[in-house]
C-alpha cells in the first residue's frame, strides 16, 4: 500500500526559504518509473503544479517558479524535499506530494494529506 | 492562468447527466498526451478518478467516464448524486514546457 505525508514548518516569514519533505512507503525512488510530484493548492484557488523528480533522477520545475524551487530525493530514507525560497504571502497555500508510476501513466495515483503553509510576517 | 481549460462551474439535478470539458493545445492533449481527472472535496487530498483518458481506477463507481479528442478531453457524470458536489481537476502533460499541468477546476453543484 502506498502512502505518503507531507511535513515542515508550516508558518514561515516572507523572504523565508521553505522546506517541505515529502517522506512515502510502498514504494521505491530506485524502482525504474517511479517519480513523486509537488502540487499546491492557494485557499479558493486551482491545483498549480510545482515539481516532480523521478528514479534517474531527472528533474522538472513549473516554469514560472523554477527559480526558486529545488526538489531532491534521499531514496535510503524514502524522502523527497522541496524548497522554495523568498517566500511571499501568495505562496500560502496546501502544499500536497504525489506519486507516478510512469509504467502506468502520468498521472498522480496517491497523494499526501497535504500540509497547509501560511506566509505571514 | 491555467494551460488547461475547464469551466469555473457546471450544475445539475439529481439523476441528470453533466459534462467537464478540458481545452488544451497541441503541445499537451494535441500531442498526444494523456488527460487525467482529479475529485477534490472540501479539505481532503485530490484523489485519482479517471487516468489515461478513460480508464477508472478500482472503486470508482462507472458513472463517471472520461474520453478525449484532438486538443480536448470531457469527463462525463451520469445518475448525478448528492456526494458528487466537488471540484473537479484535469491534467495532463505539456512536452513544449516539459511540464506537468492542470485545468483551472470546475466546480460541480448538484441542485
Amino acid at each position: 500500500q502506498v502512502t505518503l505525508k507531507e511535513s515542515g514548518l508550516t508558518l514561515v516569514k516572507p523572504t523565508q526559504t521553505l522546506t517541505l519533505t515529502c517522506t512515502f512507503s510502498g514504494f521505491s525512488l530506485s524502482t525504474s518509473g517511479m517519480g513523486v510530484g509537488w502540487i499546491r493548492q492557494p485557499p479558493g484557488k486551482a491545483l498549480e503544479w510545482l515539481a516532480l523528480t523521478y528514479w534517474n533522477e531527472d528533474k522538472h520545475y513549473s516554469p514560472s517558479l523554477k527559480s526558486r524551487l529545488t526538489i531532491t530525493q534521499d531514496t535510503s530514507k524514502n524522502q523527497v524535499v522541496l524548497t522554495l525560497t523568498n517566500m511571499d504571502p501568495v505562496d500560502t497555500a496546501t502544499y500536497y506530494c504525489g506519486h507516478i508510476d510512469l509504467g502506468s501513466g502520468k498521472f498522480y495515483s496517491y497523494w499526501g494529506q497535504g500540509a497547509l503553509v501560511t506566509v505571514s510576517s | 492562468q491555467s494551460v488547461l481549460t475547464q469551466p469555473p462551474s457546471v450544475s445539475g439535478a439529481p439523476g441528470q447527466t453533466v459534462t467537464i470539458s478540458c481545452t488544451g493545445s497541441n503541445s499537451n492533449i494535441g500531442a498526444g498526451d494523456d488527460v487525467h481527472w482529479y475529485q477534490l472535496l472540501p479539505g481532503t487530498a485530490p484523489k485519482l478518478l479517471i487516468y489515461n483518458n478513460n480508464n477508472r481506477p478500482s472503486g470508482v463507481p462507472d458513472r463517471f467516464s472520461g474520453s478525449k479528442s484532438g486538443t480536448s478531453a470531457s469527463l462525463a457524470i451520469t445518475g448525478l448524486q448528492a456526494e458528487d458536489e466537488a471540484d473537479y481537476y484535469c491534467q495532463s502533460s505539456d512536452d513544449r514546457l516539459t511540464a506537468t499541468v492542470f485545468g483551472g477546476g470546475t466546480k460541480l453543484t448538484v441542485l
